[in-house]
C-alpha cells in the first residue's frame, strides 16, 4: 500500500519552464508534507514543505500547491534550469513529524 | 552546520554473510533513521531511533537489526545478508519538537550495498 503516491516516475522540460511535478496521499491524518531533492551519489535534501492549514508555499522559484480536499498537492518549478535537474520526493507525516512516508519520486531532466 | 555521516561508503558482501553500516551525526539530534532506496520505490524505513539504547522497528525491518550505543551513533545489521538486501542505504538524523524547521530531515551521503 502506497501511502504517498507521485504520478510520474520521470519529466523532462526544456530550460526555462515551468516543471510541475504532482503528489497524492491517502492518510487524512498527513499534516505535513516536505518536498526533497536528491542529486546522484547524494542523500535527500529538504527543498521546501508545507503544512496542510496552508494551500500554498512558496520559496524563491519553488512553489507547492495543496489540496487539501483533494489530498493532493504539486511541486511548481518556475524558470526551470539544468542545475535543477534531480530526483524530487513528496513525503508526507502526521503529527510530531517522526516518522515519513515518502513517494517513489519523480525524476526530473531539464534540457538546455 | 548539521552533519550526517556514513560508513563504509559502499561494500560487496556475500550472501550469508554479516554486514555493518554505520552513521554518525554531529547534529546533537534525538532522532536517528535508516532507510533503504531501491529505484522505483522511493525511501522506506527500515528502523528508527529516539533515544540511545532504544530502536523502533519501521516499516521494512525484517532481516535487519539497529543499534543506537550512544546519542551521536546509529547502527544497521544485516546478520544474514541476502541478494535482496542489495540497495542503497541512508542514515537521517532529526531534532525532537515540532516547531517550524524542526521537522527536517538530515540525510547522509548514502551507502551502496551489492550483495552477490
Amino acid at each position: 500500500q502506497q501511502q504517498v503516491r507521485q504520478s510520474s516516475q520521470s519529466l523532462t522540460v526544456w530550460e526555462g519552464e515551468t516543471a510541475i511535478l504532482n503528489c497524492s496521499y491517502e492518510n487524512s491524518a498527513f499534516d505535513y508534507f516536505p518536498w526533497y531533492q536528491q542529486f546522484p551519489g547524494e542523500g535527500p535534501a529538504l527543498l521546501i514543505a508545507i503544512r496542510s492549514v496552508s494551500d500554498k508555499k512558496e520559496d524563491g522559484r519553488f512553489t507547492i500547491f495543496f489540496n487539501k480536499r483533494e489530498k493532493n498537492l504539486s511541486l511548481h518549478i518556475k524558470d526551470s534550469q539544468p542545475g535543477d535537474s534531480a530526483t524530487y520526493f513528496c513525503a508526507a507525516s502526521g503529527p510530531g513529524g517522526y516518522k515519513v512516508v515518502f513517494g517513489s519520486g519523480t525524476r526530473l531532466l531539464v534540457s538546455p | 552546520e548539521a552533519a550526517v555521516t556514513q560508513s563504509p561508503r559502499s561494500k560487496v558482501a556475500v550472501t550469508g554473510g554479516k554486514v555493518t553500516l554505520s552513521c554518525h551525526q554531529t547534529n546533537n539530534h534525538d532522532y536517528m533513521y535508516w532507510y533503504r532506496q531501491d529505484t522505483g520505490h522511493g525511501l522506506r524505513l527500515i528502523h528508527y531511533s529516539y533515544v540511545a539504547d532504544s530502536t523502533e522497528k519501521g516499516d521494512i525491518p525484517d532481516g535487519y537489526k539497529a543499534s543506537r550505543p550512544s546519542q551521536e551513533n546509529f547502527s544497521l545489521i544485516l546478520e544474514l545478508a541476502s541478494l535482496s538486501q542489495t540497495a542503497v542505504y541512508f542514515c537521517a538524523s532529526r531534532p525532537t519538537g515540532g516547531e517550524v524547521g524542526q521537522d527536517t530531515q538530515y540525510f547522509g551521503p548514502g551507502t551502496r550495498l551489492l550483495v552477490l
